[in-house]
């Protein structure tokens, strides 16, 4: 348990669908962040929040969506979405954005397939 | 570009030593750190360097040469439960976190 729970574990949904993905963190970060880990490749950041502003986006399609409503909360919704998206969408979070020991603490992620 | 290269894979024998290296071009530097990750499981925090030298925390060490742009994690007196993926990131100037690919470690007995 690192105190960062994503839900849902796993995910399969169709194209035309739209979902959310939800993260909470119950260790008092003022930062949080999505990224996405496909295999053999690097992990990818999506989006970074610093309370709750949005600081970072990089380059992701509009087909993702991020939502930070309060520290403690992250949600990614989904929309529209490619076969190629098919990954391991993992949330984290850190004390806060623009110090260098800033530990990141992970999710467990969700484990999403686009049919 | 940024870039970190560390090796796709390696294996090892249960009670032996291994050596991950990873070596790293960014924009910046602000510490590098090593995380592990188990099949299935969330990344979690192994070792954090941001002077040059050998940081030893148990059976992990981790090692940074910065004017070489290279790091290493020792792992000693391997057990079966090491078997999983070891990243490395590096924090550049923005103090965003640039991820190798990781390093998938079998262990067998």
């Amino acid at each position: 348990e690192t105190g960062v729970t994503q839900t849902p574990r796993h995910l399969v949904m169709g194209m035309t669908n739209k979902k959310s993905l939800k993260c909470e963190q119950h260790l008092g970060h003022n930062a949080m962040y999505w990224y996405k880990q496909s295999a053999k490749k690097p992990l990818e950041l999506m989006f970074v929040y610093n309370f709750k502003e949005q600081t970072e986006n990089n380059s992701v399609p509009s087909r993702f969506s991020p939502e930070c409503p309060n520290s403690s909360h992250l949600f990614l919704h989904l929309h529209t979405l490619q076969p190629e998206d098919s990954a391991l969408y993992l949330c984290a979070s850190s004390q806060e954005v623009g110090t260098g020991y800033d530990e990141a603490f992970f999710g467990q992620g969700t484990r999403l397939t686009v049919v | 570009g940024q870039n970190i290269d560390q090796p796709t894979e390696m294996t090892a024998t249960e009670g032996a030593i291994v050596q991950i290296n990873c070596t790293y071009q960014t924009s910046g530097f602000n510490g590098l750190f090593w995380y592990q990750q188990h099949a299935g499981e969330a990344p979690t925090f192994l070792s954090y360097n941001v002077l040059d030298g050998l940081e030893e925390k148990g059976r992990f060490s981790s090692f940074l040469s910065r004017s070489k742009g290279y790091s290493y994690l020792l792992l000693k007196e391997l057990q079966m439960k090491d078997s999983a993926s070891y990243l490395c990131a590096v924090r550049d100037s923005n103090y965003q976190l640039i991820w190798g690919a990781g390093t998938k470690l079998i262990i067998k007995p």
